[in-house]
């Protein structure tokens, strides 16, 4: 089945340690975003990505890196420098083109002691 | 700039309840409409979508009308049930200026729990 996924579901790290967050599609979709969601804060837009070796910086970049080497793969770095990194992060990808249509994965909870 | 406002929640409904969360928006341009829904511990799911002036989206009973003159995008519902218990947002596409990638703005979300 095609999908996007995204692993670990739960993550834990320490106080200043960076994190890697995986994220991977197998949908053939040209652009891939990721989002912080925080209780009653709804989903804001960290990076997004519509091709290969080229990204854009989204509403709240800082402390945060990404790299898209690949087509499938949009893995996000939440760096020390990031204040509360604390939070459920999704990936999300669209095809290209007009479509505008956003499809989740199931998201990985970070959560730093 | 671009921005979706919704009904703050939480709302609590009986089964078979009629259901209205509210959504606005401000845009420029000709933005695309979304309504997304996320069961506990999961991704958003799309729920329904619709993309120009007066179109209805509809998907599992929910139904919503791009209302352009209003700039809303109200979710309906007639008869709720308990596995309707979701957070939905409500959200609109958009290209920032010099950008061809187009991005969502998402409205906070609004919790539902309908009991039995």
């Amino acid at each position: 089945d095609g999908g996007i996924t995204q692993s670990p579901k739960y993550l834990f790290r320490k106080e200043g340690q960076n994190v890697t967050l995986s994220c991977e599609q197998n949908l053939n979709h040209d652009a891939m975003y990721w989002y912080r969601q925080d209780p009653g804060q709804g989903l804001r837009l960290i990076y997004y990505s519509q091709i290969v070796n080229d990204f854009q910086k989204g509403d709240i970049a800082e402390g945060y890196s990404v790299s898209r080497e690949k087509k499938e793969s949009f893995p996000l770095t939440v760096t020390s420098a990031q204040k509360n990194p604390t939070a459920f992060y999704l990936c999300a990808s669209k095809a290209g083109g007009f479509t505008d249509t956003q499809y989740f994965g199931p998201g990985t909870r970070l959560t730093v002691l | 700039g671009d921005s979706v406002t919704q009904m703050e929640g939480p709302v609590t409904l009986s089964e078979e309840a009629f259901l209205t969360i509210n959504c606005t928006y401000t845009a420029t341009g000709y933005p695309s409409l979304f309504w997304y829904v996320q069961y506990p511990g999961e991704g958003l799911q799309l729920l329904l979508k619709a993309t120009k002036a007066d179109d209805k989206g509809s998907n599992k009973g929910f139904e919503a009308t791009y209302r352009k003159e209003t700039t809303s995008f109200h979710l309906e519902k007639g008869s709720v049930q308990v596995s309707d218990s979701a957070v939905y947002f409500c959200a609109l596409s958009a290209h920032d200026r010099g950008s061809t990638l187009g991005r969502l703005y998402f409205g906070r979300g609004t919790q539902l729990t309908v009991w039995p």
